[in-house]
């Protein structure tokens, strides 16, 4: 069973710029969540997409989009980055009825 | 407004001995907890979780009490070792109107074991 995977592990960027962040969910798994984890503090809710299309979104602006494709896979996608965009970016997969969900081990995007 | 509180940003304890780590949560929406353990530049990892209808859940060294009345958590590791020296993270989930979950995240806290 392959677990959950991510792609950069590490992404620096300057103020303005675009950046793309690829995820690859767990065998099985049809739900991918997306998260923003500051430091010091616990993962935020980003958004979710299930069956392609999104389920559900936190308080992030519209410049946080996303995309799920048919193999589950997912982007997350951010415009005009701004310094407080630095973070560790972490998705999780999970099955359609599943309570846990399970994660990759995170993009750290620092912007400069 | 944090719906789930780890109030204890650290927690020191001795090889063997039995470690205990708290959460709050004020929402009563929530219907599923979960524990997660995460080392430096890594993704979390799940521990252990509960379903609401229940106050105890077991798996190996780890189990988690849940005590609804008081809307509170408890991840218990007995013995603790070592490798456990992470931080450790409490998450709660409600099922939204559209179906879907998403996890709610305590602060989290720093567990040290000592040999």
């Amino acid at each position: 069973e392959t677990g959950v995977t991510q792609s950069p592990t590490h992404l620096i960027k300057t103020r303005g710029q675009q950046v793309t962040l690829r995820c690859s969910s767990q065998s099985g798994h049809n739900t991918v969540s997306w998260y923003q984890q500051a430091l010091g503090q616990g993962p935020q809710f980003i958004f979710q997409y299930y069956r392609e299309e999104e389920n559900g979104r936190g308080n992030f602006p519209p410049r946080f989009s996303g995309l799920q494709f048919p193999n589950y896979s997912s982007e997350l996608n951010v415009n005009a980055l701004e310094l407080d965009d630095s973070a560790l970016y972490l998705c999780a997969s999970s099955s359609e009825r599943g309570h846990e969900q399970f994660f990759g081990p995170g993009t750290r995007l620092t912007v400069l | 407004d944090q719906q789930v509180k780890q109030n204890s940003p650290s927690l020191s304890v001795q090889e063997g001995r039995i470690s205990i780590l708290n959460c709050d949560y004020t929402n009563s929406m929530f219907d599923y907890f979960l524990w997660y353990k995460k080392y430096p530049a890594e993704g979390p990892t799940f521990l252990i979780s509960i379903s609401s209808i229940k106050d105890k859940n077991e798996d190996g060294r780890f189990t988690v009490f849940l005590n609804k009345s008081a809307k509170h958590l408890s991840l218990h590791i007995v013995p603790s070792q070592p490798g456990d020296s992470a931080v450790y993270f409490c998450a709660a989930s409600a099922r939204n109107a559209g179906n879907n979950r998403k996890l709610i995240w305590g602060l989290g806290t720093s567990l040290a074991v000592n040999p």
